[in-house]
Order: structure tokens, then sequence, then C-alpha cells
């Protein structure tokens, strides 16, 4: 089944840490650029980081810079995001999405169902 | 780039027409004007990519338009299912979102 399956959610204090992980399977995850796009509650969507095909290009969105990293390992089929130093305004549902080609953050093809990270004290 | 979606909110019935609007505050390139549909509690879905193509699955009451600076989605007959918020979408941002309620 074509699917992706993210984990890795939870609560966390401010400028506290988490690594998101996403789980590919059914395709060729090797040909797909990845990304990470959240969407707070009751809000809209918020593209988040970006990594290509074969990890060498990789942007995140100015509200990350500096804090959060995108990475991917194609010998497991998994896309990462780890998250440093954050932030109430972090709170959100985080998806995985798949690109639609081997750039990323083309139109998104394929998202997972997300994993919920609430920053609070 | 800033993605302007209009209306906020469509009041409409089951088999009357949508259009929604997405306007970018400087041309782009369709290439990369996708549009998505999400619901209650579910992940988005994609609709409409390169502004005109409809993704796999996708029925043909949805169509996608446009050029420059002004897109726009069309949903020709509103099933009961079509009742949702619906995302423009350009490399790096989203637009705000449509709601489309029922009537």
């Amino acid at each position: 089944e074509v699917q992706l399956v993210e984990s890795g959610g939870g609560v966390v204090r401010p400028g506290g840490s988490r690594r998101l992980s996403c789980a590919a399977s059914g395709f060729n995850f090797d040909a797909h650029g990845m990304d990470w796009v959240r969407q707070s509650p009751g809000k809209g969507l918020e593209w988040v980081c970006g990594v290509g095909w074969n990890g060498d290009n990789k942007n995140c969105a100015a509200s990350v810079w500096g804090r959060f990293a995108i990475s991917r390992d194609n010998a497991k089929n998994s896309l990462y995001l780890q998250m440093n130093s954050l932030r109430a305004e972090d709170t959100a549902l985080y998806y995985c999405a798949r690109s639609g080609g081997r750039d990323y953050d083309l139109h998104f093809d394929l998202w997972g169902q997300g994993t919920m990270i609430s920053v609070s004290s | 780039i800033v993605f302007t979606q209009s209306p906020g909110t469509l009041s409409l019935s089951p088999g009357e027409r949508a259009t929604l609007s997405c306007r970018a505050s400087q041309s782009v390139s369709g290439t990369y004007l996708a549009w998505y549909q999400q619901k209650p509690g579910q992940a988005p879905r994609l609709l409409i990519y390169g502004a005109s193509t409809r993704a796999t699955g996708v029925p043909d009451r949805f169509s996608g338009s446009g050029s420059g600076m002004d897109f726009t989605l069309t949903i020709g007959r509103l099933e009961p299912e079509d009742f949702a918020v619906y995302y423009c979408q350009h490399p790096g941002t989203f637009g705000q979102g449509t709601r489309i309620d029922i009537k």
C-alpha cells in the first residue's frame, strides 16, 4: 500500500527539541522530493521544510530557519524533521508529504495522517 | 509571494457551481500552482496541479484555470462530499483557504 506514516509527536517544553519521523512504503521513495507541512489547530496549511530526492538540496521556511532541519535516509525509506528551540507557535499537526517530482516543494500528491506537536510548559 | 483566496466562505447548495479564486501578489508560473481539498479530521488531498491538470482519481467536475496572478478552481456541480476547505498552493506558500458550506 502506498502510504506515509508519521511518528514522534507529543508534548514538548518551550525551548525543547523533538525529532519527527516519516516512514514511506509502496513507492520508490528515492524518486521523490519530500516535505513537511504543518497546520496549527483551526488554521491553514504552512510549508515547513523540504528535501530533494538525494538529500543534497533542502530548505526550510523563514519561520523555522536555523531551528528545524530536514533529512532523509533512502536506504530506510524514511524522512526526518529535527526540531530545536521549540516555541508555542510551533504547536501544530505536522504532515509528511510527497513532492510530485525529484525536487521538493512542488505539488504534494501523497500525505500522511500527521503527528501532533504541542509546545507547552 | 502572497496568495489570497476569495471568498473566505462560500455557502452553496448541492448541484450548484462553485468558483474559487486564488490571487498572487505578483505574477507566477502556473506550472507550480496546485489546489487541495481538506475535510475535517483528514489530511489534504491534491486535486489540481500545474494550474489545470487533475490529479489521479479526481472527478472531472473539478477544473482549474488561470495564469499570471489569477487562478480559479471550479466545481461544476457540487456533490455532498465536496463541502470542505480548499487551498491553493505555490512553492513555499499556501493560500489561507476557502470553505464551502452547505446553504
